[in-house]
């Protein structure tokens, strides 16, 4: 299994407090992307980066951010949470190959 | 942009019995196709890959998927379903020079002993 985790693994919060969910890495693959699962939907890509501080939108980026200081952490913030955020959270990664390795997921209950 | 289509939400299939789960895609440029499985309260796992070369790809747990460019389609295919099987599967697909993956919206796979 690559090694990525995923923390908290689970968290529920109140809307309109902030909320930061982490993803760590220990292939050193340079591809990381945060995705979103509802039912209905599959996965949805919120956010992915292309390197250390190098970020982009995903199709439902509205009302989070992303950063990348380090090249095996990629931090997912919710600046003020809603409902419409509750959701299992995943992230990947990958290198070059179109192939992504993703990584057990958090659940976010938003209240 | 790609999108991806998994018509059947659910399929319910009998132990022992074949199945198939219907993907297909809408890019007609060159396009990087996957399956993934998700067992329940877990990730999304690989099950196979089509990037070039033989269109019928072979995958982990005796699935196989057939690469149809002429019907844009990339279907899941096991001649003989297990308990073990129940599963989510997603389709994705991504266009050459992109990193990103468009999942389709999943086939939940139920076998009935």
């Amino acid at each position: 299994d690559a090694g990525i985790t995923q923390s908290p693994r689970h968290k529920v919060t109140e809307t309109g407090t902030p909320v930061t969910l982490r993803c760590h890495q220990t292939e050193n693959h340079r591809y990381m992307y945060w995705y979103r699962q509802d039912p209905g939907h599959g996965l949805r890509l919120i956010h992915y980066s292309y390197g250390v501080k190098d970020t982009d939108k995903g199709e439902v980026s509205d009302g989070y951010s992303v950063s990348r200081s380090k090249t095996e952490d990629f931090l997912l913030t919710l600046e003020s949470a809603t409902s419409s955020q509750t959701s299992v959270y995943f992230c990947a990664i990958s290198e070059e190959s179109y192939e992504q390795y993703f990584g057990p997921g958090t659940r976010l209950t938003v209240t | 942009a790609q999108s991806v289509t998994q018509l059947d939400s659910q399929v319910p299939v009998f132990e022992e019995a074949p199945v198939e789960l219907r993907c297909n895609y809408s890019s007609s440029v060159s396009v990087y196709l996957f399956w993934y499985v998700q067992y329940p309260n877990q990730g999304l796992q690989l099950l196979l890959k089509y990037l070039s070369g033989s269109t019928l790809v072979k995958g982990i747990n005796g699935f196989e998927a057939e690469f149809n460019k002429s019907q844009t389609s990339f279907h899941l295919r096991k001649p003989s379903v297990h308990i073990r099987d129940t599963a989510e599967y997603f389709c994705a697909a991504a266009n050459f020079g992109n990193e990103k993956l468009t999942f389709g919206t999943g086939t939940r796979l139920t076998i009935i002993p």
